[in-house]
């Protein structure tokens, strides 16, 4: 069974800090793909990036980076100097040989002023 | 190129009637999946479809709740006799390829079923 688990329910912090956002994942597939989805209060779903497992490259757009470690079958997220229009759920998917995703339960990220 | 559209954006019903939520995917997508959302949860899978065929419904209730994917039209997802556990963010997404070959899976906006 697949399972992603997003330990930090919800993080607060003020703008221009960074911060991190955590997904561990657990699957038996070789072969699989990780995700991450933005959900602002408006409530639509948002692409933010995919990765496949023999990728191990971390990736930067911007202030957003990912750091995928299959040692630690982890994949978490960086935002660089917060701002307000970040604020959202975030969520991490784990996808493998079944048509479907497994999310995790969202870190919800509140950046203030 | 028009995104994945769902609608009704919002949906009330009262317990005991039928809900219909439509998905149109993006141009081209003969993919399609729906996701349901329960409150301060994460999405869980419901059922996976392709034009007139389901391919995978593990994800869904075995009662009241049914979804179809016609050769023409919107795919439609189906809850007779509403009950106030199924109020919920439902969202569809779709893709042009089986699995995640393709970079990116698109999520509609969703429709929220408030049962009353």
């Amino acid at each position: 069974a697949q399972k992603v688990t997003q330990a930090q329910t919800e993080i607060s912090v003020v703008e221009k800090e960074d911060v991190t956002l955590d997904c561990v994942y657990e699957t038996r597939d070789t072969t699989y793909y990780l995700f991450w989805y933005k959900q602002p209060p408006s409530g639509e779903l948002g692409f933010l990036i995919r990765r496949n497992s023999f990728d191990e490259q971390n990736e930067i757009s911007g202030r957003y980076s990912w750091n995928f470690q299959k040692s630690t079958s982890s994949f978490n997220f960086t935002i660089t100097a917060s701002q307000v229009v970040d604020s959202a759920v975030y969520f991490c998917a784990l996808g493998g040989t079944a048509s479907k995703l497994t999310f995790g339960t969202g870190t919800r990220l509140q950046v203030t002023l | 190129n028009a995104g994945v559209m769902q609608n009704p954006r919002h949906l009330v019903r009262r317990r005991g009637q039928e809900a219909r939520l439509r998905c149109s995917p993006m141009k081209g997508h003969s993919h399609v999946y729906w996701y349901r959302q329960l409150p301060e949860e994460g999405l869980k899978f419901m059922v996976y479809l392709q034009k007139e065929n389901i391919i995978d419904e593990s994800g869904m209730p075995k009662e009241r709740f049914s979804a179809e994917f016609p050769k023409e039209g919107p795919s439609i997802l189906r809850i007779q006799q509403v009950v106030r556990g199924d109020s919920a963010a439902y969202f569809c997404a779709s893709s042009p390829l089986q699995g995640f070959r393709n970079e990116k899976l698109f999520f509609g906006s969703g429709t929220q079923l408030s049962v009353l």
